[in-house]
């Protein structure tokens, strides 16, 4: 059985930074492109951003609100994808989901909730 | 503003049809027959619907349908139940790792 199971929110302050993890187990990671997403409170899904599997050299891209503050990184040893977020603002205030693939996410987590708040 | 343009919501009752509406253009939904669909019930992990415009997954009833007709995708469900208010979204390639997305349709199961 597929599972992906994000880790590391909770709340920080404005200008801070906070790592999260999507632990993966089930298929094998390292083949696949992961992804990452969040909802912000009554709002839709937004794209943040993915890397690609190493065979496609893990390349990465970002959407235009997180780019420059966002890392997506991956440890395919482990199957987990991190997304490093610096210098965050109240409005990434949001729960982040994980998914695998690029643009057909066939499996997601079930979210961690950031809150950035002073 | 999402790349791609659906309506912020759509309703039936018990047992009706109901189409949601994706529009894009022809560098994506029109280019591509990489179009998918995903239910996301509040609170919850979202779930694959329909991919490549009308693939369904294994376990997605049959109620659920995909297509596509020029830069519009559409979904259809049939046959409406209470469980299928969610919000839907859909999301397309527009060329290599090049990804749209569409901003999300709240259906009401009236």
């Amino acid at each position: 059985e597929v599972q992906l199971v994000e880790s590391g929110g909770g709340l920080v302050q404005p200008g801070r930074s906070l790592r999260l993890s999507c632990a993966t187990s089930g298929f094998t990671f390292g083949d696949y492109a992961m992804s990452w997403f969040r909802q912000a409170p009554g709002k839709g899904l937004e794209w943040v951003g993915f890397i690609r599997s190493k065979t496609y050299g893990g390349a990465t891209q970002y959407a235009a609100s997180v780019k420059g503050r966002f890392t997506i990184s991956r440890d395919d040893s482990k199957s987990i994808a991190y997304v490093q977020m610096n210098s965050l603002k109240i409005e990434d205030t949001a729960v982040y989901y994980c998914s695998t693939g690029i643009y057909q996410h066939n499996h997601w987590g079930q979210g961690t909730l950031v809150t950035v708040s002073s | 503003q999402s790349a791609l343009t659906q309506p912020p919501s759509a309703s039936g009752s018990p047992g009706q049809s109901v189409t949601i509406s994706c529009t894009g253009t022809s560098s994506d939904i029109g280019g591509y027959n990489y179009v998918s669909w995903y239910q996301h019930h509040p609170g919850k992990a979202p779930k694959l619907m329909i991919y490549e415009v009308f693939k369904r997954p294994s376990g997605v009833p049959d109620r659920f349908s995909g297509s596509k007709s020029g830069n519009t995708a559409s979904l259809t469900v049939s046959g409406l139940q209470a469980e299928d208010e969610a919000d839907y979204y859909c999301i397309s390639s527009a060329g290599g790792t090049n990804v749209v997305f569409g901003g999300g349709t709240k259906l009401t199961v009236l």
